[in-house]
């Protein structure tokens, strides 16, 4: 079957960096989002990897491994807007997404 | 950027009945929509792809009877719940994508449904 993990929970502090991971098995692969979703909101789009490496977006970076089937989300200078849950989605053969549970992002002053 | 207009963004309904929501893409046409329902601290489930001019497609264990979708022109979908109940109650989310993958796709606001 298809599967995407990341962590349930995670806490950080203000102006630190964290790092969220995600790690998938799809059948076939077309590319990996991001998406940052406040409570009782609609996510809203972050980042797509499609070939390995680091993709920068201000504070906000993501990697892709596709031979490891792994990716992370990088948010530097973290800020309490910040919190949030973050998506994972990999889009696979069929151009489906398929998504991650999310990780719940906490920030603490 | 892209746009997609959800409405309503609350809804109260009685049991057995019927309601309708609707997702607009705005300055852009979307041939195709997706329909997600959220329950609370879990992952999006595409419920079903709505696709213009043609006969949206379900997922595995969603109902089309119950979950109607029209998707009647290429900037507006409609999701009814019909005769719903209590165990519909949700966070319903219909998305869109203008461009390429790189961009990422657009969701509307959500409908967050109770059904009483």
């Amino acid at each position: 079957g298809q599967n995407i993990d990341q962590p349930t929970e995670m806490t950080a502090t203000e102006g630190a960096i964290v790092q969220i991971n995600c790690t998938y098995q799809t059948s076939g692969f077309n590319g990996l989002f991001w998406y940052q979703q406040h409570a009782g909101e609609a996510p809203t789009f972050l980042s797509y990897n499609v070939l390995d490496g680091l993709e920068e977006k201000g504070r906000f970076s993501s990697f892709l491994s596709r031979s490891k089937g792994y990716s992370y989300l990088l948010l530097k200078e973290l800020q309490m807007k910040d919190s949030a849950s973050y998506l994972c989605a990999v889009m696979d053969s069929n151009y489906q997404l398929i998504w991650g549970a999310g990780t719940k992002l906490i920030i603490k002053p | 950027g892209a746009v997609v207009s959800q409405h309503p963004s609350r809804v109260i309904c009685k049991s057995g009945t019927s309601v309708k929501i609707e997702c607009r893409s705005l300055d852009f046409q979307a041939t195709t929509m997706f329909w997600y329902r959220q329950f609370p601290k879990q992952s999006l489930m595409l419920m079903a792809t709505s696709n213009e001019g043609s006969k949206a497609t379900y997922e595995q264990g969603v109902e089309k009877d119950k979950f109607l979708i029209n998707h009647a022109s290429l900037t507006l979908s409609t999701l009814t719940v019909t005769s719903a109940h209590p165990e519909d109650s949700s966070f319903y989310i219909c998305s869109a994508r203008e461009g390429r993958e790189s961009d990422g796709y657009t969701f509307g606001s959500g409908t967050r449904l109770t059904v009483v």
